[in-house]
């Protein structure tokens, strides 16, 4: 199976800061890895598909990067609705469809 | 509006069972392949189980294969997760997931439900 390795683990920034989280894979998935954010008390939402597709109404300040084992998810300036953890996940081929540890994100 | 509702979620002893049930609205519910993703209190995301859009091919997490089993009934929208031999480590708030390519089991989960709690305790 497929191991996503997440980094940070949390994350404080100051509303405007440009935020860097990275995900890792434990072999080539080409581009097969999504970002999803999670606010507290609600389900999970899709912001990037595909490695670098953003997901329609999301925000152009998000974006990733990145193909093969390793990916970066970019907040270009944070924002106070920002607030949330953020998670990988692969799809590489068959499934465990498997997510990464989580980014918790908070404000400074 | 596209719209997943998850119901089903109780407390249950340890070796229980318990059938989850997700109801979709505002999608063509048979062109899409669904996903069960679950969340143990305080933990990270932990994807289950995947259906096909026809029901033709099943995949589970290493951790549920062989008691819990994933089924759909296209003819109510309607995806279902069968819980056997319940264990205390199942306890967890549980979210259907829609796929995102029609007729592929490969991509994204582009919608989600609000979840349904299930307790696995004595």
């Amino acid at each position: 199976d497929i191991q996503m390795t997440q980094s940070p683990s949390s994350l404080s920034a100051s509303v405007g800061d440009r935020v860097t989280i990275t995900c890792q894979a434990s072999q080539d998935i080409s581009n097969y890895l999504n970002w999803y954010q999670q606010k507290p008390g609600k389900a999970p939402k899709l912001l990037i598909y595909d490695a670098s597709n953003l997901e329609t109404g999301v925000p152009s300040r998000f974006s990733g990067s990145g193909s093969g084992t390793d990916f970066t998810f970019t907040i270009s300036s944070l924002q106070p609705e920002d607030i949330a953890t953020y998670y990988c996940q692969q799809y590489d081929n068959l499934p465990p469809y498997s997510f990464g540890q989580g980014t918790k994100l908070e404000i400074k | 509006e596209v719209q997943l509702v998850e119901s089903g979620g109780v407390v249950v002893q340890p070796g229980g069972s318990l059938r989850l049930s997700c109801a979709a609205s505002g999608f063509t519910f048979d062109d899409y392949a669904m996903h069960w993703v679950r969340q143990a209190p305080g933990k990270g995301l932990e994807w289950v189980s995947l259906i096909s859009w026809d029901g033709g091919s099943t995949y589970y997490a290493d951790s549920v294969k062989g008691r819990f089993t994933i089924s759909r009934d296209n003819s109510k929208n309607s995806l279902y997760l069968q819980m056997n031999s319940l264990r205390a480590e199942d306890t967890a708030l549980y979210y259907c997931a829609k796929g995102q390519v029609p007729a592929a089991t490969m991509g994204a989960f582009d919608i989600w439900g609000q979840g349904t709690m299930v307790t696995v305790s004595s």
